[in-house]
């Protein structure tokens, strides 16, 4: 089976930068994806990393490390709007489905 | 990137009544999902919709209860049946990203707010 761990809540101040940690286990590995989720909004996807190493997308960056089966998600520049709730999510096996970690409620304080 | 729509937005049904969830999608996809998400919790996967075959559903849900349609390679329904205060939640259909054939990029709806009296 799969399962990911991550922390439950993080509170960071305006414009610092905040780490996100996502271990996992897998049965199969395809690529470790992260979500964020508003209160009363859906999902939006934001990063994949299928392979080790840092993929950046603006001020967010993504990191994965395959032989610790662990990746984070580090958001820089904080703004208020970043508050919000923050998913890992790996895909099971050879199917199509994601299997979502339990979520990290992010609060970015002024 | 795919565009979906979810009909109704929210609803407040009885205890013992079935609702029925649409969901609507821009463009041709082989796999829609659905998921629930009760407040405060994680996305758990209730099953999985390809046009022209059964839905395969998760451990811990039966077609009985979620029974499913997938009629066409654009929309999907589900529906709650026989409802309990427990199958008050929220509804979520989603698709994937690379041309909805597999990859870890999915798009969601933006989902069904049920509550069961």
């Amino acid at each position: 089976g799969q399962s990911l761990e991550q922390p439950s809540e993080v509170t960071a101040v305006e414009g610092a930068i905040v780490q996100i940690n996502c271990t996992y286990q897998t049965s199969g590995f395809y690529g470790l994806s992260w979500y964020q989720q508003h209160d009363g909004g859906a999902p939006t996807f934001l990063s994949y990393n299928a392979l080790d190493g840092l993929e950046e997308t603006g001020r967010f960056s993504s990191f994965l490390s395959r032989s610790d089966s662990y990746g984070y998600l580090l958001l820089q520049e904080l703004q208020m709007k970043d508050s919000a709730s923050y998913f890992c999510a790996v895909r099971e096996g050879s199917s199509y489905k994601l299997i979502f970690g339990s979520g990290t409620r992010l609060l970015v304080r002024p | 990137s795919a565009v979906i729509s979810q009909k109704p937005s929210r609803d407040i049904c009885q205890r013992g009544t079935s609702l029925t969830i649409q969901c609507q999608v821009d463009s041709q996809v082989t796999m829609m999902f659905w998921y629930r998400q009760q407040p405060g919790q994680s996305l758990t996967l209730i099953a999985t919709a390809n046009q022209g075959s059964e839905a395969t559903y998760e451990s811990g849900f039966v077609i009985d209860k979620f029974p499913i349609s997938r009629p066409n390679l654009t929309f999907s329904t589900l529906t709650v049946s026989n409802m309990s205060p427990e199958d008050s939640s929220i509804y979520l259909c989603s698709v994937d990203g690379t041309s909805g054939v597999g990859g870890n990029e999915q798009y969601f709806g933006p989902g069904t707010r049920l509550t069961v009296t």
